[in-house]
């Protein structure tokens, strides 16, 4: 069975652009989470959603962020313009159920350079 | 206070060595608690579970203290393989799905 897939898996772009990460869970789970790692720091969460809906966006940063999950299937995150802070490693998690034992899958991750 | 905080090391252990890592978390109400090990530059996978007041998976221990609010990770006979970040990690709570991480413990298992 394949793993969560991330794409891509590095990307350097200049302050003001703008960068599109992707995620493919795993086949089969609606929960689909987003997680970024700045340097230095821990991983955060970023964002959940239960198939094409979001159900907790509570650790997205601003509105230079925008996730979505047309179909609830994969998913993209955006940022626009992309500041300096954003550089760090962006994580995607899946799970089949979300009862508060469960395990999230992780993906690679993209780690996201601005300069 | 950090929710979740974790010695970052380095720890630089010979192999065969026993290691064990340090967790404390802030809120009392955290029923469970996760280690994830994570490789450099890869995914965080998940290592063990901690429901009661400990697990044990071969060379692995994790034992949970409710009273002092840690939770600890034992290596026994450490292999060069085990060289990781390890993550100290709380699940969601009430209707919250999100996980909560530590910075990690980095260990390196020297030959």
């Amino acid at each position: 069975e394949a793993g969560v897939t991330q794409f891509p898996s590095h990307s350097v772009i200049e302050k003001g652009q703008t960068v599109t990460l992707r995620c493919d869970p795993i086949s089969g789970h609606d929960n689909l989470y987003w997680y970024r790692r700045v340097m230095g720091k821990e991983i955060k969460f970023l964002l959940h959603f239960v198939k094409e809906s979001k159900q907790d966006e509570s650790g997205m940063p601003n509105n230079r962020f925008l996730a979505e999950r047309t179909g609830g299937t994969y998913s993209t995150l955006k940022v626009q313009p992309a500041e300096l802070e954003d550089s760090g490693v962006y994580f995607c998690a899946s799970s089949q159920t979300s009862g508060p034992n469960y395990e999230q899958y992780f993906g690679p991750g993209t780690r996201l350079t601005v300069t | 206070r950090k929710e979740v905080e974790q010695d970052p090391g380095p720890f630089n252990v010979p192999e065969g060595a026993t290691v064990a890592f340090n967790c404390t978390y802030s809120n009392s109400a955290s029923q469970s608690f996760f280690w994830y090990r994570q490789d450099c530059r890869k995914e965080p996978k998940l290592l063990m579970s901690v429901y009661s007041s400990g697990n044990e998976d071969g060379r692995f221990t994790a034992q949970l203290n409710r009273a002092s609010q840690y939770i600890s990770l034992l290596i026994r006979d450490s292999k060069l393989s085990d060289s990781a970040t390890y993550l100290c990690v709380v699940p969601p709570l009430g209707s919250a799905r999100q996980l909560t991480f530590g910075s990690g413990t980095q260990l390196t298992v020297l030959p």
